[in-house]
């Protein structure tokens, strides 16, 4: 069965530094997403992606995050300087459609850690 | 704004059954989603409701009642497996943007 993938599983990085998450959705997929969960806290939307171009983002997603699919295959998340409450899991998801029942499924997730 | 409660912990006994509540206030609604997510590990899809009415599918069925902003899933015959979280969803309708509840911790004991 198709999945997302996503790497590194974890990425610990100081204060300050850009990192970069990467995921490789479900190759049909046209609708891309990013997701947060800090530890012991809900799933928070961060942005959407279709045809190259954001389709929505949150009040999370501000300036210092950004996404690409720089390939046919790869969809990635820069945080530019990361702060130390960017700690969080990191999900990538897509779908086939963004409306009706279509769902969006899930990658195992991105652990990051800003010391 | 978009707001989703449900109960932070439930404990339920293996073979038994167990409905999880969710209610939602939101500025729009497209669909409600269930998603189980072990510990450490990614949300994965179980079920979706747009139209009121019951969805079943094996030992899970969700029900939606769009009128009273309300949602539960059932789980039947439990496994020790079923321990898990389980989330809440809301698409609304400007876009695919899901927002989540903040999850139901289920413990399933022997």
């Amino acid at each position: 069965e198709p999945e997302v993938t996503q790497t590194p599983s974890h990425q610990v990085t100081q204060m300050g530094q850009e990192v970069i998450l990467r995921c490789v959705p479900i190759s049909n997929h046209l609708y891309f997403y990013w997701y947060r969960q800090i530890l012991g806290q809900k799933v928070e939307f961060l942005v959407s992606f279709y045809n190259n171009e954001i389709s929505e983002k949150s009040e999370i997603f501000d300036d210092q995050f950004s996404v690409e699919r720089p390939d046919g295959s790869n969809f990635t998340l820069k945080i530019r300087s990361t702060k130390l409450e960017d700690s969080a899991m990191y999900f990538c998801a897509s779908s086939e459609q963004a409306s009706g029942g279509d769902t969006q499924y899930f990658g195992p997730g991105t652990r990051l850690t800003v010391l | 704004g978009q707001n989703i409660d449900q109960p932070t912990e439930m404990t339920a006994t293996e073979g038994a059954i167990v409905q999880i509540n969710c209610t939602y206030q939101t500025s729009g609604f497209n669909g409600l989603f269930w998603y189980q997510q072990h510990a450490g590990e990614a949300p994965t899809f179980l079920s979706y409701n747009v139209l009121d009415g019951l969805e079943e599918k094996g030992r899970f069925s969700s029900f939606l009642s769009r009128s009273k902003g309300y949602s539960y899933l059932l789980l039947k015959e439990l496994q020790m497996k079923d321990s898990a979280s389980y989330l809440c969803a809301v698409r609304n309708n400007a876009g695919n943007m899901l927002t989540f509840g903040g999850g139901t911790r289920l413990m399933v004991k022997p």
